[in-house]
């Protein structure tokens, strides 16, 4: 069955520092794989997804992933955190027998001014 | 701001109230989803509509009836909940059903 694991339940960083929220998988086939942000009280707000291609992916905000298949993971990072990224992250897989998006457990960012 | 509105945003029902959930895209997407979400956990697939037809029932009980009445509109009507119905529940929507998903800022339902 696929499925996305993400190892973290919260992740603390200072504001200006790198960050990574870490996504591993495990699918039969071709992965695609996406990253969502939720805001309090929000819906989910679509950050990036691989499909194909380059395995570095580049989304909205700043943030990037990079997909990779020998570790079977599809870390979500940025370069300088803002404390605005406070929020919850979501990796998610589509499954290929039913193209339904599965989610991982998620991942609370915090980050400190 | 989203561009799936989905209304109201909040709602308080007792278990023998009957009420709708509203949801509205004008993205011309021919999928839309249910999703249920209780506090920091991930979303919950209940349903999914692909070109106004429902697709998908996650064996979500009878008392949640989803209704897409046309391309732009999805509905799910409630019926004799219980307490642990309480939730947000989020309406998304999608291009087809394997492209990125747009949510709703969701309804969050009490049920008292």
């Amino acid at each position: 069955a696929q499925s996305v694991a993400q190892p973290e339940d919260q992740v603390n960083v200072a504001e200006g520092n790198p960050l990574t929220v870490k996504c591993t998988y495990s699918v039969s086939g071709n992965p695609y794989l996406f990253w969502y942000v939720q805001y309090p009280n929000r819906g989910l707000q679509f950050l990036l997804k691989y499909i194909t291609g380059d395995n570095l992916v580049k989304g909205s905000y700043g943030f990037e992933a990079e997909f990779n298949k020998s570790q079977t993971s599809f870390h979500l990072k940025k370069p300088s955190a803002l404390v605005s990224d406070s929020a919850l992250y979501f990796c998610a897989v589509r499954d290929g027998n039913t193209d339904k998006l599965i989610f991982g457990t998620g991942t609370r960012l915090q980050v400190f001014p | 701001d989203t561009e799936v509105t989905q209304t109201p945003k909040h709602l308080v029902m007792g278990m023998t109230n009957k009420k709708s959930l509203k949801c509205e895209q004008h993205m011309g997407h021919r999928a839309m989803y249910w999703y249920k979400q209780k506090a920091k956990k991930p979303p919950e697939l209940m349903f999914v509509y692909s070109y106004e037809k429902l697709s998908i029932n996650e064996s979500v009980p009878s008392r949640f009836s989803p209704e897409c009445p046309n391309s732009s509109l999805l509905n799910l009507h409630l019926h004799a909940l219980q307490p642990e119905d309480s939730a947000l529940y989020l309406c998304a929507s999608s291009l087809g059903t394997v492209q990125d998903l747009h949510f709703g800022n969701g309804t969050r339902l009490t049920v008292t």
